[in-house]
């Protein structure tokens, strides 16, 4: 079975720039979750997808990230503008239904540093 | 709110010794306890979980209690290995299905 895969795998980019980090889940996996794991502590999460419908975005900077998951498979995490302080991994994760005891399963993750 | 705190590190061990990561956790309801493994160069990996209290987790000869009494979720290993070197996270997944991790505690095995 594959496991969830994201691109790029590292992304430089200078302040005030846009990008964008790319996840496929597990293969039928309903529930998808976008963490931001900050050099020297754990992952925190930013927005978690059930299907194509969004249930915790609470945590989400809006005012310069979004995400979506337009067909309930893949999804997109962007940042516009960038500053400093994203520099940071993006992790993603999915589950097959999101259950209090599902195990979430984890992508390589995208480096990104901010200049 | 919901938080784990995990033993600061880093911890540096020799082969064969015993190993004991601490991990406590605050959280309302009955949360699911898991401990995460990050090997060098390679995403985050489920070692072991318990679902509720009095459960042990075990895998790769990793053991944790969930003990609801102390709050805890202590992770030990008899014996480790150079390949157990790794950044091992305690986590809480809550009844929103979010999951909370600890700060993430770096382990050296040395030969």
């Amino acid at each position: 079975e594959a496991g969830v895969a994201q691109s790029p795998r590292y992304k430089i980019i200078e302040k005030r720039q846009s990008v964008a980090f790319w996840c496929n889940p597990i293969s039928g996996h309903a529930t998808l979750y976008w963490y931001q794991q900050i050099l020297g502590q754990g992952p925190k999460l930013l927005i978690q997808f059930q299907n194509n419908g969004v249930v915790d975005d609470s945590q989400l900077p809006k005012d310069r990230f979004s995400a979506e998951r337009l067909k309930g498979v893949d999804s997109t995490l962007k940042i516009q503008p960038a500053k400093l302080e994203d520099s940071a991994v993006y992790l993603c994760a999915s589950t097959s239904a999101g259950g209090s005891q599902e195990t979430q399963y984890f992508g390589p993750g995208t480096r990104l540093l901010v200049l | 709110g919901d938080s784990v705190t995990q033993m600061e590190g880093p911890v540096t061990l020799s082969e064969e010794a015993f190993l004991t990561i601490n991990c406590t956790y605050t959280a309302t309801g009955y949360p699911s306890l898991f401990w995460y493994v990050q090997y060098p160069g390679e995403g985050l990996q489920l070692l072991l979980k318990a679902t509720k209290a009095d459960d042990k987790g075990s895998n790769k000869g990793f053991e944790a209690t969930y003990r609801k009494e102390t709050t805890s979720f202590h992770l030990e290993k008899g014996s480790v290995q150079v390949s157990d070197s790794a950044v091992y996270f305690c986590a809480l997944l809550t009844g929103a299905n979010n999951l909370f991790f600890g700060t993430g505690t770096r382990l050296t095995v040395i030969p």
